[in-house]
């Protein structure tokens, strides 16, 4: 059953804490991408990563940090310097043979109080 | 700024009616437009994607088209059902790695 799974589907934390979200893909795809989901807007893109050993900053990057030491991972870690973390997250991934398809996972919302 | 607009925000239509979503965008240069569906709190799912030469495409009863000297879209829902009650998201590429996602509009359809 080939897709994008991400863990947990909800998570609770203080503020002030870090905490990760997972987001493996067992589709093959080379680039793998993080979004932010917010009541009334368009997804915003936190960093993306077009292959192993390398990622980008996207347009809202500032409070969060991934790694890709893995093809089939890329984890985001939301640290106590985003302002704003409640929100739901969303984990992206695409082939880069020019079809453009992107595969997004199901989401974890996150809860800061 | 790359900008995709939707409209109506949200809308309620009778199950078994049709309906039609907007979509007007200004990414520029222009490589893609894609539909997706979006269920409450899951992800995204494709709908369907156009490319430049691409007027019109379908998917179940789900009907795209696309006009890119105005730079507009529509996603045609034809005899509606409950299960496509979600958000419909307009998403535009302008190259092979960012995309431009307006914010979606919320469709309900009722018994």
């Amino acid at each position: 059953d080939g897709g994008i799974t991400q863990s947990p589907k909800y998570l609770f934390r203080k503020e002030g804490q870090n905490v990760t979200l997972s987001c493996e893909q067992n589709l093959n795809h080379d680039a793998m991408y993080w979004y932010r989901q917010d009541p009334g807007q368009g997804l915003r893109l936190i960093y993306y990563s077009q292959i192993v050993n390398d990622f980008q900053k996207g347009d809202i990057a500032e409070g969060y940090s991934v790694s890709r030491e893995k093809k089939e991972s890329f984890p985001l870690t939301v640290t106590s310097a985003q302002k704003n973390p409640t929100a739901f997250y969303l984990c992206a991934s695409n082939r880069r043979d020019g079809s453009y398809e992107q595969y997004f996972g199901p989401g974890t919302r996150l809860t800061v109080t | 700024k790359n900008q995709v607009e939707q409209s109506p925000q949200s809308l309620i239509i009778l199950e078994g009616k049709n309906c039609t979503l907007q979509c007007n965008y200004t990414v520029s240069p222009f490589s893609n437009l894609r539909w997706y569906k979006q269920d409450t709190g899951r992800g995204p799912v494709s709908l369907t994607i156009m490319t430049f030469s691409e007027n019109t495409k379908s998917n179940g009863r789900y009907t795209a088209t696309l006009d890119a000297d105005t730079k507009q879209s529509s996603l045609h829902i034809t005899a509606s059902q409950l299960s496509d009650s979600a958000s419909y998201i307009c998403v535009v590429s302008g190259n092979d790695y960012k995309l431009s996602f307006g914010a979606g509009t919320t469709v309900t359809v009722r018994a």
